[in-house]
């Protein structure tokens, strides 16, 4: 059984299209994150949802869209993809908010902006 | 501004080599202190939290401590298994934000 689940794994686009990244945990966790991880392995939080509900924005640019339709699925809209978004995307989840706990990860996803 | 620095950046052991990672921060306060476990291609996989200095804990080969300044992955008679890159993460100075080192890359040579 996946506990967090991430799709697609791999994406390859081209500068200025918009996608999407699915999240889904069946963890029964109420909080989920995003964090990005660039090519020196640097994990960077991005956002947070507490049951669906934004508690971290960190600094990324508002070209990033989260959304929560409920608490276990956190989906990442990114619009006019530019060079530097190419990373590693972690979805995450965990129980509880205002402390970090135990997070667990899903597989991540690869994009690659061409 | 808060920082987590991790070291050494790689670390190549023979199988049974004892040693230890290092992780040290400047983030002021007491907030938790993580360690992950990342293997190439996956998602980081959570080892311990520590939020008191002098706090120990231990998992199979790997123990985590914990003072004021920096914490320690100490590894004992590891295995091939155990090969991976080790993650330190520090809670921010504001509650939400955490603070990932850029890792320590591990391998055991058998």
């Amino acid at each position: 059984d996946t506990a967090v689940s991430q799709t697609p794994k791999y994406l390859v686009t081209q500068m200025g299209n918009d996608k999407s990244i699915k999240c889904e945990q069946n963890l029964g966790h109420d909080t989920m994150y995003w964090y990005k991880q660039d090519s020196k392995k640097f994990l960077k939080i991005m956002f947070s949802y507490n049951n669906k509900e934004l508690i971290i924005n960190e600094t990324v640019p508002n070209r990033f869209s989260p959304k929560s339709p409920d608490k276990a699925h956190l989906n990442l809209h990114i619009n006019s993809l530019e060079l530097g978004d190419s990373a590693v995307y972690f979805c995450a989840s965990s129980q509880g908010s205002g402390n970090f706990y135990e997070q667990y990860f899903g597989p991540g996803t690869r994009l690659t902006v061409t | 501004e808060d920082q987590v620095t991790q070291s050494p950046e790689a670390l190549r052991l023979q199988e049974g080599e004892s040693s230890s990672l290092n992780c040290s921060y400047t983030v002021s306060g007491l907030r938790g202190l993580f360690w992950y476990r990342q293997d190439p291609g996956k998602g980081p996989e959570f080892l311990f939290t520590l939020y008191s200095a002098g706090e120990e804990k231990e998992k199979e080969r790997l123990k985590a401590t914990l003072t004021k300044k920096e914490s320690f992955l100490h590894i004992t008679a590891p295995k091939p298994e155990d090969s991976a890159t080790y993650l330190c993460a520090r809670e921010g100075s504001s509650a939400s934000k955490i603070i990932f080192g850029s890792g320590t890359r591990l391998s055991i040579r058998p």
